[in-house]
């Protein structure tokens, strides 16, 4: 069975910086593209980026372009997300997930919040 | 960039009915689309991919229909689980993933 678990959220004040991890087990880890997925409150689901199984491409949304970072460790089946520079729109659960062209296994989310 | 809009934005049923869910992309993606069911609280669950492919262990009264610019999903029978907010999402060109603003299926 897919599990993917995430943690690192918490509350950080406007600029300052988060690292998400996500756990992944029940699969072939490395075999996978991983993304990192958001839902901020009252609103619906925003994909932020993804990394190939190589670690050799990465892709970022326009709004985190320049502030987060995407990365992966296959020898111990992890994904991370470096968040800095935050601002309050980036407050959202943060799910990761499987899959390139769509998700095929989601984690149930950790909670950023961002405010003074 | 393509946008996906979904309708009606909440949905009011009872159980045992059915219910048929829209979503439209701005330009054709193809069968490219994929529906997901997520619950409060939990995490989102793929449902439907390629458009009416049932994902692993999804029960068959999920349907997904459509090509092009018009997909629908259907639910029929309502359960008591399957109220949640369905999305519907894109990837023609992935990434990014796009998705649509959600459909809220409530107990009437």
């Amino acid at each position: 069975e897919v599990q993917l678990v995430e943690s690192g959220g918490g509350l950080v004040k406007p600029g300052g910086s988060l690292r998400l991890s996500c756990a992944a087990s029940g699969f072939t880890f490395s075999n996978y593209n991983m993304n990192w997925l958001r839902r901020a409150p009252g609103k619906g689901l925003e994909w932020v980026a993804s990394i190939s199984s190589s670690s050799g491409d990465l892709y970022y949304a326009d709004s985190v372009k320049g502030r987060f970072t995407i990365s992966r460790d296959n020898a111990d089946n992890s994904l991370f997300l470096q968040m800095d520079s935050l601002r309050v729109e980036d407050t959202a659960v943060y799910y990761c997930a499987r899959g390139g062209a769509y998700g095929s296994g989601w984690g149930q989310g950790t909670l950023v919040t961002v405010s003074s | 960039e393509i946008v996906m809009t979904q309708s009606p934005a909440t949905l009011s049923v009872s159980p045992g009915e059915g219910v048929t869910l829209s979503c439209r992309a701005s330009q054709s993606v193809g069968s490219n689309l994929a529906w997901y069911q997520q619950k409060p609280g939990q995490a989102p669950r793929l449902l439907i991919h390629t458009a009416s492919t049932r994902a692993t262990g999804i029960p068959a009264r999920f349907s997904g229909r459509g090509s092009g610019t018009e997909f629908t999903l259907t639910i029929s029978n309502l359960q008591s689980e399957d109220f949640a907010v369905y999305y519907c999402q894109h990837y023609n060109n992935w990434p990014p993933w796009t998705f649509g603003q959600g459909t809220k299926v409530e107990i009437k």
